[in-house]
């Protein structure tokens, strides 16, 4: 059964740079032919996507988040990771990871989710 | 693509039949449309996908329905554990977006 965790720090200083970490279980990100994505989600609000990869020749961002965001996998890890940069207090939010819907194909929903790791941009 | 979702929130006794809606600010293809059901706490799930695909082991009383602009899902009974949000998002153009939620509460 495949599972995703998602880990990070909790807290972040504004202007600082995010790291999470998405790990995967009950399957292998080598070969499982899918693209896995993170989308997140503020207090009380509704969903944004952020970015989405396949390897590192394929990846897709938010264009409204593209600058500061990097997405990349390590498959020795079996790990998606995510690093936001100069964070502000609007990125406090819960962050969740998944797996899109279809095979090879970005342009799919969010099938498996992980529970999400809560951050919190403060000083 | 911005969706709209319609009603903010449906109020409903169980046995009824909930209908949700989703309208896309542009024409997007049926293979592109996917709906979630979040409870407090935890993570979206997928019900359906590609518009009126159930996902695996969403019950039948759940269905989505539509094309071009407006979507549909469906709750033909609604039972105490349906009490949720429920998102719509589609997939296809990027950016990758969702709908601002209805909220489904049990009598």
């Amino acid at each position: 059964q495949l599972q995703l965790q998602e880990s990070g720090p909790g807290l972040v200083k504004p202007s600082e740079t995010l790291s999470l970490t998405c790990t995967l279980s009950g399957g292998s990100i080598s070969t499982n032919n899918y693209y896995w994505g993170w989308i997140r989600q503020a207090p009380g609000s509704g969903l944004e996507w952020i970015a989405s990869v396949y390897d590192s020749s394929s990846t897709y961002y938010n264009p409204s988040l593209k600058s500061r965001v990097t997405i990349f996998v390590d498959t020795s890890k079996n790990q998606i990771s995510l690093k936001l940069s100069s964070v502000t207090a609007a990125d406090t939010a819960m962050y969740y990871c998944a797996r899109h819907v279809e095979a090879y194909n970005v342009w799919s929903g969010f099938y498996v989710w992980g529970q999400g790791t809560l951050v919190t941009v403060s000083s | 693509i911005v969706l709209t979702q319609s009603p903010g929130t449906l109020s409903l006794s169980p046995g009824e039949r909930a209908t949700l809606s989703c309208r896309a600010s542009r024409s997007l293809s049926s293979d592109y449309l996917a709906w979630y059901q979040q409870k407090p706490g935890q993570p979206p799930r997928l019900l359906v996908y590609g518009a009126s695909s159930r996902a695996t082991g969403i019950p039948d009383r759940f269905s989505g329905s539509g094309s071009g602009t407006d979507f549909t899902l469906t709750i033909s009974r609604l039972e105490p554990e349906d009490s949720a949000v429920y998102f719509c998002q589609q997939s296809g153009r990027s950016p990758l977006t969702f709908g601002g939620g209805t909220k489904v509460e049990i009598k």
